[in-house]
């Protein structure tokens, strides 16, 4: 079955890049996500990557997608205290009339000032 | 054009009574997943429907644990009997009719907690 692993905490310094990391197994993912969760709050859809892809940016955000170590990371570059909040890594994949997403355990991102 | 909705916000129940949540999916949406969320995890899949048809309930309990999304009105999952386990966040999820890139938008959820 699909498994997507992360670390469960990061800390950094407001100023400083953040690098989360997220490993999954399933091959036949189509798509991977970023959702970040603030307390108390639903899933904000952050970015996305196509499995095709290595990387994409979008303002402060970097994905990287290694597709041969199945190995995706979130890039923040100056990583500001709004930054904290619990980041999920996530794929999807497409089988018949499968469109579930398979959620990682998510990432605690503490920023300190 | 407001987001999913999801009521209530919060939810108590003693063991052995009903719980009721309900989700109304974004303007123009015909796809609900719902997705449970343990304390300290990840979000676990449970159900996904579109009107009046359950497409794929794979990660539901077999028992007491139902869901629907009727023709008219919002979608509800329905949890009978509750037991201490079961006090968890229940996130919404809607999308629109797509085959390709799934972009699926979350609703704020619902805390239930059991005594």
């Amino acid at each position: 079955g699909e498994d997507v692993e992360q670390s469960l905490f990061l800390s950094v310094r407001e100023g400083d890049s953040s690098v989360i990391n997220c490993t999954y197994t399933d091959s036949s993912s189509t798509y991977l996500y970023w959702y970040k969760q603030e307390p108390g709050a639903g899933l904000q859809l952050l970015t996305y990557i196509f499995s095709n892809m290595d990387m994409k940016q979008d303002q402060r955000l970097t994905v990287l997608l290694n597709k041969k170590d199945k190995h995706l990371s979130l890039r923040i570059a100056d990583t500001q205290t709004g930054d904290s909040a619990i980041y999920f890594c996530a794929e999807s994949s497409y089988s018949g009339s499968a469109r579930q997403l398979t959620f990682g355990s998510g990432t605690q991102l503490t920023v300190l000032p | 054009n407001a987001g999913v909705m999801q009521n209530p916000r919060h939810l108590v129940r003693r063991r052995g009574q009903e719980a009721r949540l309900r989700c109304s999916p974004m303007k123009g949406h015909s796809h609900v997943y719902w997705y449970r969320q343990l304390p300290e995890e990840g979000l676990k899949f449970m159900v996904y429907l579109q009107k009046e048809n359950i497409i794929d309930e794979s990660g539901m309990p077999k028992e007491r644990f139902s869901a629907e999304f009727p023709k008219e009105g919002p979608s509800i999952l329905r949890i009978q009997q509750v037991v201490r386990g079961d006090s968890a966040a229940y996130f919404c999820a809607s999308s629109p009719p797509t085959t390709g890139y799934n972009e699926q938008f979350f609703g704020p959820g619902t805390r239930l907690t059991v005594l």
